[in-house]
């Protein structure tokens, strides 16, 4: 089945610094890579999400990238706010089995004022 | 605004009791799941459903069933709670499988 790996498990910025967390996943098969953000005491909420057809994908401060060759996938979150800190989940779809999905072991992003 | 509702914010059980998750969502969803989130574990899905009276075991099913007797509701039953299943339980529901999924505010259950 799908393994997905994410990295760094913590990350520490200093409020308007860029954030970057890694994602890679083994099925070739995986087409659909989402990335989902819980804050304290809240249920994982979709921020951004990409298909395998596209290599990147913006949406105001924060863009995903996709390198399938390499099986890996980024979240790059720019000039970051108090109010990023949270907990961040990349995941990517089992193409072979049912389209569920495979989560990574999430991110603590902690961002500094 | 959308909701998935769990029941239950935070649920204290003792070894060998039938414990009973309930969630309810209002975006009239075909799919619904339960996760179990452990740190740096992530979250692994336990079972989901697709349709009322479906359902499909996940990637560690063991020790668990579910029940979707309403679209709206998806049920986790826990047959006979033991402390390794002391966790935060995250419900979802999509109208795509596995996409977009939108989760509940979770249910942190200890097992003492």
């Amino acid at each position: 089945g799908e393994n997905v790996e994410q990295h760094p498990s913590t990350l520490s910025v200093q409020e308007g610094d860029s954030a970057v967390i890694k994602c890679t996943y083994s099925d070739s098969a995986s087409n659909y890579f989402p990335w989902y953000k819980q804050e304290l005491g809240k249920g994982p909420q979709l921020i951004i999400d990409i298909r395998s057809n596209v290599g990147e994908k913006k949406d105001q401060r924060i863009a995903v990238t996709l390198n399938k060759t390499a099986k890996h996938f980024s979240l790059h979150i720019t000039e970051t706010q108090p109010e990023d800190s949270a907990v961040y989940f990349c995941a990517a779809n089992n193409g072979n089995a049912g389209n569920m999905l495979t989560f990574g072991g999430g991110t603590r992003l902690m961002v500094k004022p | 605004d959308v909701k998935v509702t769990q029941s239950s914010r935070y649920l204290v059980k003792r070894t060998g009791e039938k414990v009973f998750l309930e969630c309810v969502q209002d975006m009239d969803h075909e799919n619904m799941f339960w996760y179990r989130q452990d740190p740096g574990l992530g979250l692994r899905l336990i079972y989901f459903s697709y349709d009322v009276k479906m359902k499909e075991k996940g990637d560690i099913p063991e020790g668990y069933s579910v029940s979707r007797e309403k679209k709206e509701r998806f049920s986790l039953i826990l047959e006979s709670a033991s402390t390794n299943q002391t966790s935060m339980y995250l419900c979802a529901s999509s109208q795509i499988r596995g996409e977009k999924l939108f989760f509940g505010s979770g249910t942190q259950l200890s097992v003492l």
